[in-house]
Formats: structure tokens, sequence, C-alpha cells
């Protein structure tokens, strides 16, 4: 299948800073990306959804200012923690899917963050 | 994840067969998705079935689907050590978005 690269694969950051992560699709183009928080075990809990060239759609409860994503290209997405606290630390993965009716999502290999 | 449920734990003797069932809410789902997390890594799409399907086979795999009862489940035929994961349903909903169970984690005895 597809590729989807996620970059870092973990972070340490100290509390107040900001942190970004990046989805790269490496083989595809990625019309549409999605971001998820995954707290220990539990489920995958949708934050947002970007579209290429405009702006995300949060779900309920995720506050966008906080949490800051940027779909400029077909190929890459990013995902910025601003001000990070460390309730915010989790594990957070992307997934990236071609534009299509319910072609497939692939998913990166998630990012764990921690903030101390 | 509200919308899907799962049993949380399942144990399985090496070798046997595992079944993991899922109920979902959402009727108008066009498909339903297996996935297969293993520890600290993303998550991996092991198979899919088109809501029409009853039935879908793919070497040990096998997905049911009774859509009457929104059930689905997952039997992974001659359990491996390797099959020691979390396993997640989803259901698509709306414009692609995945509504995602809270995951099975199968344990693999030997």
């Amino acid at each position: 299948g597809a590729v989807v690269s996620q970059h870092p694969s973990w972070v340490i950051c100290k509390s107040g800073t900001s942190v970004k992560i990046e989805c790269r699709s490496l083989d595809f183009q990625a019309t549409t990306m999605f971001w998820y928080r995954q707290f220990p075990k539990q489920s995958l809990m949708l934050m947002a959804t970007s579209n290429e060239g405009s702006k995300a759609t949060y779900e309920q409860g995720v506050e966008k200012d906080k949490f800051l994503i940027n779909h400029a290209s077909l190929t890459l997405s990013t995902l910025t923690v601003t001000s990070a606290h460390p309730e915010d630390s989790s594990f957070y993965i992307c997934s990236a899917r071609t534009s299509g009716t319910d072609t497939e999502a692939f998913f990166g290999q998630g990012t764990r963050l921690t903030v101390v | 994840g509200e919308d899907v449920e799962q049993s949380l734990f399942l144990s399985v003797r090496e070798g046997d067969s595992s079944v993991i069932n899922c109920t979902y809410t959402d009727s108008s789902s066009t498909y339903l998705y297996w996935y297969k997390q293993e520890p600290g890594a993303g998550l991996q799409l092991l198979t899919y079935i088109f809501s029409n399907m009853d039935m879908k086979q793919d070497q040990r795999l096998t997905v049911l689907l009774n859509k009457k009862d929104k059930h689905l489940s997952l039997r992974i035929a001659d359990t491996q050590t390797g099959d020691s994961a979390i396993y997640f349903c989803a259901e698509s909903i709306g414009d692609y978005k995945l509504s995602f169970g809270a995951g099975t984690t199968v344990t693999v005895r030997a």
C-alpha cells in the first residue's frame, strides 16, 4: 500500500513551547488528511480533517488555536501544538487519502509527544 | 469511538482461531474496516468489507457482517504470536471520516 510518513516519531518538549508534527504522503497525492489523537489504551479520536489548500475542519471540543493544522500541498500536512502543556502529551496519528469515494486511508506511524 | 463498540481484551492460544466482535450504529456506513496496531506504531489496514457484502475472506482473515444487527466480526485462523496487537473496528461515516472502536487487545499465548 501507499506510504504515509510522520516526523518525528517521538518528541519531548518543555511546557509552554510549540511542537510541529509533519505528515507526508510519499507516493500519492493526499487530497484529504486526518489528524487523530490516541490516549493510552483508548481509541483514536479524530481531531480535524484538512483538505489541501483550505482550512481544516475541527471536531467539536478541539481547540483550533491550540492545534494548528496546515495542508499547504498535496503531500504534506502539519500539526502544530502551540503552548504545549503536560495534558497535551499523547500519541498523534495522521492519515491520508486521495479523492474518490471511500478510498483507503493510509496511516502514519504516529508521533509520541511528551510535554514536561 | 462511542458509535463503535468492541470488547477490550481477547486471549487466545497459539494455533487457535481468534474472533473479535464489533457493533456499530451508523446504518449508512458504506465500508467497515479492521485495523491492526502494534505497540508504538500507527495503524495498518488489515481488511475491509463493503456494506452490501456478508462475508469476505482474505487468507487467514474472515470478516462477517450482519447488517441487520450492525454486527461485524473478524476471525483470524491459526493465530500466531505475531498477531498479538490491538485491533480496531472502524466504520466510514459521512464525508470519508472514520469512527473507531476502542480497540481489542489480542494476546496470543503459547
